[in-house]
C-alpha cells in the first residue's frame, strides 16, 4: 500500500518561498505522477503540478511562473516550491500519485498559513 | 482549458435516499472523469474513474455515467458515512492539464 507524508514549514510571511517536501513508501511508484494540489480554507481542489518519472514537468498555467517540482526517484522523495507567496497561498497542500490521468494515492495534506 | 461545474452545490438528503450529481466539462472529454469524495479534514478518495469504472474497495452503492460533456455520479441508497463533499476531476490529454469541479455537498436533510 502506498503512503505518502507531506512535510514543510509552518507559518510563512508574504513574499517568502514555500517548500514542501512528499516521502513515497510501501510500494513502486514508477509510472506515476507526482502530483502537488491545494486547497484553500472551505474552498476546492486546485492542481498545481505534477512531475513525471522521466522528469517531464507540467503546471497550473495560473502559478507556472511561481512553481517548480522536482523528484529524487532513489529516494521515493518530491518536492514543491512556490515562489513570493501572498495570503491567497494559504491552503491545504496535499501531494498525491496519479495513473491515467487520476489519483489513488494522497498524502495527509498540510496547512500553510500565510501571514504578516 | 477546461472548466468543471458541478451541481447542485449542495446536496439536502436523508438516509437510504438515491442521490444524484452533475459534472458538466466546457468542452468534450471521453470519459476522461473522475470521482471523489472528501470528509472534513481529509484528504481526497478515488471512487470511480473513467466516468464508471469503481475504485476497488469502493462500495458498489455508488455508480458514475456518462461521456462528452456531462456526467453524473449516483449514491443509490445514501448512508451515514456517505454525508461528505464530492469532486469531479478531468485529465486533459494535451496539454496535459487536470481540474477539479467546484464539488457538491451532501449534507443531512
Amino acid at each position: 500500500q502506498v503512503q505518502l507524508q507531506e512535510s514543510g514549514p509552518g507559518l510563512l510571511r508574504p513574499s517568502e518561498t514555500l517548500s514542501l517536501n512528499c516521502t513515497v513508501s510501501g510500494g513502486s511508484i514508477s509510472d506515476y505522477y507526482w502530483t502537488w494540489i491545494r486547497q484553500s480554507p472551505g474552498k476546492g481542489l486546485e492542481w498545481i503540478g505534477y512531475i513525471y518519472q522521466n522528469g517531464r514537468t507540467n503546471y497550473n498555467p495560473s502559478l507556472k511562473s511561481r512553481v517548480t517540482i522536482s523528484v529524487d526517484t532513489a529516494n521515493s522523495h518530491f518536492s514543491l516550491k512556490l515562489t513570493s507567496v501572498t495570503t491567497a497561498d494559504t491552503a491545504v497542500y496535499y501531494c498525491a500519485v496519479g495513473a491515467a490521468g487520476t489519483f489513488g494515492y494522497w498524502g495527509q495534506g498540510t496547512l500553510v498559513p500565510v501571514s504578516s | 482549458a477546461i472548466q468543471l461545474t458541478q451541481f447542485p452545490s449542495s446536496l439536502p438528503a436523508s438516509i437510504g435516499d438515491r442521490v444524484s450529481m452533475t459534472c458538466r466539462a466546457s468542452q468534450g472529454i471521453n470519459r476522461a472523469l473522475a470521482w471523489y469524495q472528501q470528509k472534513p479534514g481529509k484528504a481526497p478518495k478515488l471512487l470511480i474513474y473513467g466516468a464508471s469504472i469503481l475504485q476497488s474497495g469502493v462500495s458498489s452503492r455508488f455508480s458514475g455515467s456518462g461521456s462528452g460533456t456531462d456526467f453524473t455520479l449516483t449514491i443509490s441508497s445514501l448512508q451515514s458515512e456517505d454525508f461528505a463533499t464530492y469532486y469531479c476531476q478531468q485529465f486533459n490529454n494535451y496539454p496535459h492539464e487536470f481540474t477539479f469541479g467546484g464539488g457538491t455537498r451532501v449534507e443531512i436533510k
